[in-house]
């Protein structure tokens, strides 16, 4: 039973566009989230986090945005740049509600190109 | 500083053999992670550690066997490896302060065929 759901295998955009990536999520108890980064035969690398208390969070071209009542959240990169071209995982853990903000659970991720 | 490594990069192992993929970090991480992907797929926790000693299963350990004697390494041990075990591996740590941690840092990962 998948906890954390990018339905979004791939995405393309051109540069200088914005790119939106979507993650929807299940489990209720959820209340911290992240997104990570991956280029090939690399390790992910984290970006950018949220918690349950805020719903937008912004660091430079990188916002993103949570839904609790509709378990979404969404990653917004304005503008794409080509080298932004990687996995994006989504992440979520059930820190606040009394468990730990280490243990996560991923998504499948979502391969976004950027054409220039 | 080097961050996360892991050793080896790449391996095949016949069906049965054993093998230790090894984790070093040298930011002085209290707490570290083994994850696998499989194709086409997120990560998941195989078996994660608070601090040298103390070690405990994560969503997927059947299979495994992790030991920490030291903060800089975390060790996973495969024993009789099956097919199913076919899988890229990555190592993490984080800093943390009480039951709040930080984000995590990733090795570059280690791919494994079992034939």
């Amino acid at each position: 039973d998948q906890q954390v759901k990018q339905n979004s295998p791939s995405l393309s955009v051109q540069e200088g566009r914005i790119s939106i990536l979507n993650c929807d999520y299940t489990n209720s108890m959820f209340d911290y989230f992240l997104w990570y980064k991956k280029y090939p035969a690399e390790g992910p690398t984290f970006l950018i986090s949220i918690s349950s208390i805020k719903d937008k969070n912004e660091d430079g071209r990188f916002t993103v945005f949570l839904n609790k009542s509709a378990k979404h959240l969404s990653l917004h990169i304005v503008p794409s740049q080509p080298g932004d071209s990687a996995v994006y995982f989504c992440a979520a853990s059930p820190y606040f509600s009394g468990g730990s903000n280490y243990k996560l659970t991923f998504g499948k991720g979502t391969l976004l190109t950027v054409n220039p | 500083n080097a961050g996360v490594t892991q050793t080896p990069k790449f391996r095949i192992l016949k069906i049965g053999q054993s093998m230790t993929l090894q984790c070093t970090q040298d930011m002085n991480h209290n707490y570290m992670y083994w994850y696998r992907q499989d194709p086409g797929m997120g990560l998941k926790l195989i078996y994660y550690s608070v601090g040298a000693g103390i070690t405990d299963k994560g969503e997927v350990p059947n299979g495994y066997n992790v030991s920490r004697s030291t903060t800089e390494d975390f060790p996973l041990r495969l024993e009789l490896a099956a097919p199913s075990q076919t899988s890229v591996y990555f190592c993490a740590s984080s800093y943390s302060l009480g039951v709040q941690s930080y984000e995590q840092y990733f090795g570059p990962g280690t791919r494994l065929t079992v034939t």
